[in-house]
């Protein structure tokens, strides 16, 4: 398996612009999981998806972030308007079902995003 | 709420030599999991050792090795004979399966191997 792919790889933008951020995860996995990285805050869960169903989205920022997971084999994340303080690294991850704890998260290489 | 706190902001250690990377947690979950993962230079994250709340050893893989102790809620990760390519970030992580599957993340600790 390719592992987890997200793309692009780096993305540099407008203020004000929309961003969508892609990733496909590992097949077979059930969950799905957006994470923001940033030097001050570190690792942050935006939202997961169980079987393409949004779970938990408490930690999405605000409005201006959403994501789908239209099928078992893709999800976005999209931000509108974007600012530049949503500059950060977001990693998708995916897990097979989570019940025996004994199941890591899959990483994919993340995208840099920057607004300028 | 789960909390991870990882006191070492940063750490260097000679090479060879073992490092021990600290991680204390908080649960009132019965049932959890413990993760350290590793996150080199190039940015990919990568899972390296998992510890289950009921386990009654310590999980080891390879180099690596958790020293869980539970009445403490401390789950810290031992690299025994430090390689340079041992230098990057690391992170410990939780889960648990009471409602709330999600991997919840330390600060981080950056590991410097020194030749």
């Amino acid at each position: 398996d390719a592992g987890v792919i997200q793309s692009p790889r780096h993305e540099v933008t407008e203020m004000g612009q929309e961003v969508t951020l892609r990733c496909k995860p590992i097949s077979g996995h059930d969950y799905l999981f957006w994470y923001r990285q940033t030097m001050m805050r570190g690792l942050e869960l935006l939202i997961y998806f169980n079987n393409n169903v949004p779970i938990d989205d408490s930690g999405m920022p605000e409005d201006r972030f959403s994501a789908k997971m239209p099928n078992a084999s893709f999800s976005t994340l999209k931000i509108q308007p974007s600012e530049p303080r949503d500059s950060a690294v977001y990693f998708c991850a995916s897990s097979l079902a989570i019940r025996n704890l004994n199941t890591e998260a899959f990483f994919g290489q993340g995208t840099r995003l920057t607004v300028v | 709420a789960q909390k991870i706190t990882q006191t070492q902001p940063g750490m260097f250690v000679q090479e060879k030599e073992a490092v021990t990377l600290d991680c204390t947690y908080d649960t009132s979950d019965p049932s959890y999991g413990l993760f350290w993962y590793k996150q080199p230079s190039s940015g990919e994250m990568i899972f390296l050792i998992y510890q289950g709340s009921y386990d009654q050893q310590n999980a080891t893989e390879g180099r690596y090795s958790l020293n869980f102790q539970k009445a403490r809620k401390s789950a810290n990760l031992v690299i025994s004979a430090s390689q340079l390519g041992d230098s990057a970030m690391y992170f410990c992580a939780m889960s648990s399966n009471f409602g709330n599957e999600k991997l919840t993340f330390g600060t981080g600790t950056r590991l410097t191997i020194i030749p």
